[in-house]
């Protein structure tokens, strides 16, 4: 069966220092990536997806850059964070091949930012 | 462009009664899906019904069942003999298109859900 992994599960960063966020999902191959953001109470916003190794796409102009180094690796990453970056952090994946591409998510990351 | 609105931000059900959570959606591609996760507050998204755009009959599975009104482009999701487990935040989303092989989705807002003993 297919597992997602994320860490770490909470993180508390001073402004201006940098992040990285890993994601790595098990049982599956060529998975589609994706990173989200969750604001406080509020819905899922798209920052980045992949289809591949080394193919990112950007939904959202941002402080953050995400790379794909393995097949079932995500990263996500800022150089220096800003105090909005803070918020709720989910990856997830779906197959790749065929619909309807539903969803799997991580367990997420809480970044607070100050 | 494509939009999802949940528009109760929080509702309440007695435990064992049925529960009807609000979707409606906006898009111009024929072809689509349409989906419900749900939110506890442990922050995990766990995914609980699809409905493709083509399909005839609404989605069921388990408790859970999604009642499709193509023309009226909602997609409610009802919660049947509501237990306390089930409350948690309630997220609606779509996938227009077949999307390629990109599968990005947008969410709704979301509906927080309480059970009440």
């Amino acid at each position: 069966s297919q597992t997602i992994h994320q860490w770490p599960a909470t993180l508390v960063q001073p402004v201006g220092s940098p992040l990285s966020l890993e994601c790595t999902v098990e049982g599956t191959s060529n998975p589609n990536l994706y990173w989200y953001r969750q604001a406080a109470g509020r819905g899922l916003q798209l920052l980045f997806y992949s289809v591949g190794i080394g193919q990112i796409s950007s939904e959202v102009p941002q402080n953050l850059s995400a790379s794909r180094p393995q097949d079932r690796q995500f990263i996500l990453s800022s150089k220096k964070l800003l105090l909005s970056d803070s918020g709720f952090y989910l990856c997830a994946w779906s197959v790749s091949y065929h619909g309807p591409y539903e969803q799997y998510f991580g367990p997420g990351t809480r970044l607070t930012v100050t | 462009a494509q939009k999802i609105t949940q528009t109760q931000p929080g509702m309440f059900v007695q435990e064992k009664e049925a529960v009807t959570l609000d979707c409606t959606y906006d898009t111009s591609d024929p072809s689509y899906g349409l989906f419900w996760y749900k939110q506890p507050s442990s922050g995990e998204m766990i995914f609980l019904i699809y409905q493709g755009s083509y399909d005839q009959q609404n989605a069921t599975e388990g408790r859970y069942s999604l009642n499709f009104q193509k023309a009226r482009k909602s997609a409610n999701l009802v919660i049947s003999a509501s237990q306390l487990g089930d409350s948690a935040m309630y997220f609606c989303a779509m996938r227009e298109g077949p999307s390629g092989n990109t599968g990005k989705l947008i969410f709704g807002q979301g509906t927080t859900l309480q059970v009440k003993p």
